[in-house]
């Protein structure tokens, strides 16, 4: 597995709190994602990174906020957790973004009560 | 916006037959169709990828078709196995440099020996 490590694995939280997930990785890859995974809904595009300090949107934005100030951090943020956000959520790495595999991490499960 | 249709949603086949994934997308300017394997409980993995000027990639029992004109590409398994029981993602390329990802709702694969 390529170098990518996800912090907490697990969390439970009550509606109504702010919650930060963390990605950190190894490879000196460019591009970083996160993604959600619900059954049912397969993967769903959350936010992309693609270098230090750029972010865009992706299909499910609503709701989250992210930043990335060091080439190997990707943090997600909840700003207010609310029980639709209980998930699996997958960070995933790629070296040049466009045609180019991810590698996900491990997954963090949120559970937001 | 981009959207990926994926059937059927659970497929079982008996080992050794061939399997068959279809996937549906709706922009017509999606250029990258990658196909991700995620095992119970682990994360997902690559497992073959095509571009927009390819019609077909193949390796070892592995192919995918692409077929532009009508917006679908399939994924075909042969001499299926009991470790190719998985669940199976298709994805389309939110953008023209194939850096976002849009995934279908996966496919469980069950092969019974």
């Amino acid at each position: 597995d390529a170098g990518i490590t996800q912090s907490p694995r697990h969390k439970v939280t009550e509606t109504g709190t702010p919650v930060t997930l963390r990605c950190h990785q190894t490879e000196n890859h460019r591009y970083m994602y996160w993604y959600r995974q619900d059954p049912g809904h397969g993967l769903r595009l959350i936010h992309y990174s693609y270098g230090v300090k750029d972010t865009d949107k992706g299909e499910v934005s609503d709701g989250y906020s992210v930043s990335r100030s060091k080439t190997e951090d990707f943090l997600l943020t909840l700003e207010s957790a609310t029980s639709s956000q209980t998930s699996v959520y997958f960070c995933a790495i790629s070296e040049w973004g466009g045609y180019n595999e991810q590698f996900f991490g491990p997954g963090t499960r949120l559970t937001v009560l | 916006g981009e959207n990926v249709e994926q059937h059927p949603s659970t497929l079982s086949v008996q080992e050794g037959d061939s399997a068959v994934i279809k996937c549906t997308y709706s922009d017509s300017a999606s250029n990258y169709f990658p196909w991700y394997k995620q095992e119970l409980g682990k994360r997902p993995q690559l497992i073959i990828d095509i571009r927009s000027n390819v019609g077909e990639k193949k390796d070892q029992r592995i192919a995918v078709t692409l077929n532009k004109t009508a917006k679908h590409f399939s994924l075909h398994i042969t001499e299926t196995q009991p470790e190719d029981s998985a669940v199976y993602f298709c994805a389309a390329s939110m953008d023209q440099a194939g850096t976002a990802l849009i995934f279908g709702k996966g496919t469980t694969l069950s092969v019974s020996s």
